[in-house]
């Protein structure tokens, strides 16, 4: 069955930088765009970065531009998320997921790893 | 940017209906999808494409829309329904997704 599994999380200090990794399984990861969101405590869903089947195209939210870097490995089934210059409106559980029909919606989701940034 | 609101909270008692709206400007013309969140989960699509379900997803779930506010419509409402339901769209202006803020529903 496809399963997306989150991996990297942890707690860093203002300034700092984490790699987050995706992993997933159970269907043919290079046909598929994904994307990463996150959630901060107590908050709503909010996209952060996404990628294309390729990796010949990706997007930001304007909250990250410039400080995450997001790309992929199709042979290892894997999907990253390069985080520099965290601060503590970074903190968040960041989730990845599949979108089936290219910008479209999201039909699988990982269990999600926590980020915290904190002195 | 693009905004879906979403009324903060619904309530309703068991077996009975909940409604949970999300509006945004030229709705009819983007396609809407719905998410279930419950505590401490990930989320699960419930609804895509305006009205249809994943497979998986009981029929007690269902998508509208009707100009510029979509509608999920739980009936029977059982307590394994209690949790957050957030909205979805692509705004194509933008070329990024777009959340509405999220709707806790309780099930009283």
């Amino acid at each position: 069955q496809v399963q997306l599994v989150e991996s990297g999380g942890g707690l860093v200090k203002p300034g700092g930088s984490l790699r987050l990794s995706c992993t997933v399984s159970g269907f043919s990861f290079s046909d598929y765009y994904m994307i990463w969101i996150r959630q901060a405590p107590g908050k709503g869903l909010e996209w952060v970065s996404y990628i294309s089947s390729s990796s010949s195209y990706t997007s930001y939210a304007d909250s990250v531009k410039g400080r995450f870097t997001v790309s992929r490995d199709n042979a290892k089934n894997s999907l990253y998320l390069e985080m520099n210059s965290l601060t503590a409106e970074d903190t968040a559980v960041y989730y990845c997921a599949r979108d089936p029909e290219v910008t479209a919606f999201f039909d699988y989701w990982g269990q999600g790893t926590q980020v915290t940034v904190s002195s | 940017s693009y905004v879906l609101t979403q009324p903060p909270s619904v309530s309703v008692a068991p077996g009975q209906t909940a409604t949970i709206t999300c509006g945004g400007n030229n709705l009819r013309g983007k396609s809407v999808h719905w998410y279930r969140q419950r505590p401490g989960q990930a989320p699960v699509m419930v609804v895509f494409d305006d009205r249809d379900r994943p497979s998986g997803i009981p029929d007690r779930l269902s998508g509208s829309k009707s100009g510029n506010t979509a509608t999920l419509t739980i009936i029977r409402v059982e307590a394994g329904d209690e949790a957050d339901y957030y909205c979805h769209v692509w705004d194509s202006t933008n070329d990024q997704p777009i959340f509405g803020g999220g709707t806790q529903l309780t099930v009283l």
